[in-house]
């Protein structure tokens, strides 16, 4: 199985200022078809699991800008340039290359 | 507007079984391969299974092979994830999500699009 690892497991964060989040895998994600099926996820308290980014860096639906996803093979990075109350919550990563399907452990966003 | 409610979770003994329920609306389900995920209290999230858009491949997590079983019913656009013989570690929010769509794959694009709120499962002795 590919075991994902997030760090940190917490990121306190002054309102306005840029949070980052990495995420690394213990194999390559890159799939034989050539796509890197690498997503991240927001769950903000006592909600559901929401996609934000999905193959690395595309953001998804009505997602703001201020988040970007970046990275390729085995380390990834989910940034957001300021950050807002709204964004406080729990951040994963998962991939979807293979069977299982595995998620990083999480990162906690909070302001400081 | 994507709409995913799980149903069928509850209080259960150690060694009993329970069928979760997944009705969907809102987009075409015959097109998208689903998911179940859990989440133990406190804890990170887990998958458990998927299955593809028709129906005929199903992957499992090896936690939970040969004791659950994920189906859907398309004529009625519902989900549903058997689970027998039932342990502690079991005890989790169980929530159905969306694989997105490919015209490609049956087991979707390699991301889940959309999750439902969840259903709560107890496995206590």
């Amino acid at each position: 199985d590919i075991v994902m690892t997030q760090t940190p497991l917490s990121s306190p964060v002054t309102l306005g200022q840029p949070a980052s989040i990495s995420c690394r895998s213990s194999q390559s994600l890159v799939h034989s078809d050539g796509n890197t099926y690498l997503s991240w996820l927001q769950q903000r308290p006592g909600q559901p699991p929401r996609l934000l980014i999905y193959k690395i860096s595309n953001r998804f639906s009505g997602v703001p800008d201020r988040f970007s996803g970046s990275g390729a093979g085995t380390d990834f990075t989910l940034k957001i340039s300021r950050v807002e109350a709204e964004d406080v919550g729990l951040y994963y990563c998962m991939q979807a290359t293979q069977f299982p399907f595995t998620f990083g452990g999480g990162t906690k966003v909070e302001i400081k | 507007e994507v709409q995913l409610l799980e149903s069928g979770g509850g209080l259960v003994q150690t060694g009993g079984s329970l069928r979760l329920s997944c009705a969907a609306s809102g987009f075409t389900f015959t097109s998208h391969a689903m998911s179940w995920v859990r989440q133990a209290p406190g804890k990170g999230l887990e998958w458990v299974s998927s299955i593809s858009s028709g129906g005929v491949n199903t992957y499992y997590a090896d936690s939970v092979k040969g004791r659950f079983t994920i189906s859907r019913d398309n004529s009625k656009n519902t989900l549903f994830l058997q689970m027998n013989s039932l342990r502690a570690e079991d005890t989790a929010v169980y929530r159905c999500a969306r694989g997105a769509y490919s015209e490609i794959y049956d087991m979707g694009a390699g991301y889940l699009d959309d999750w439902g709120q969840g259903t709560p499962l107890t496995v206590s002795s």
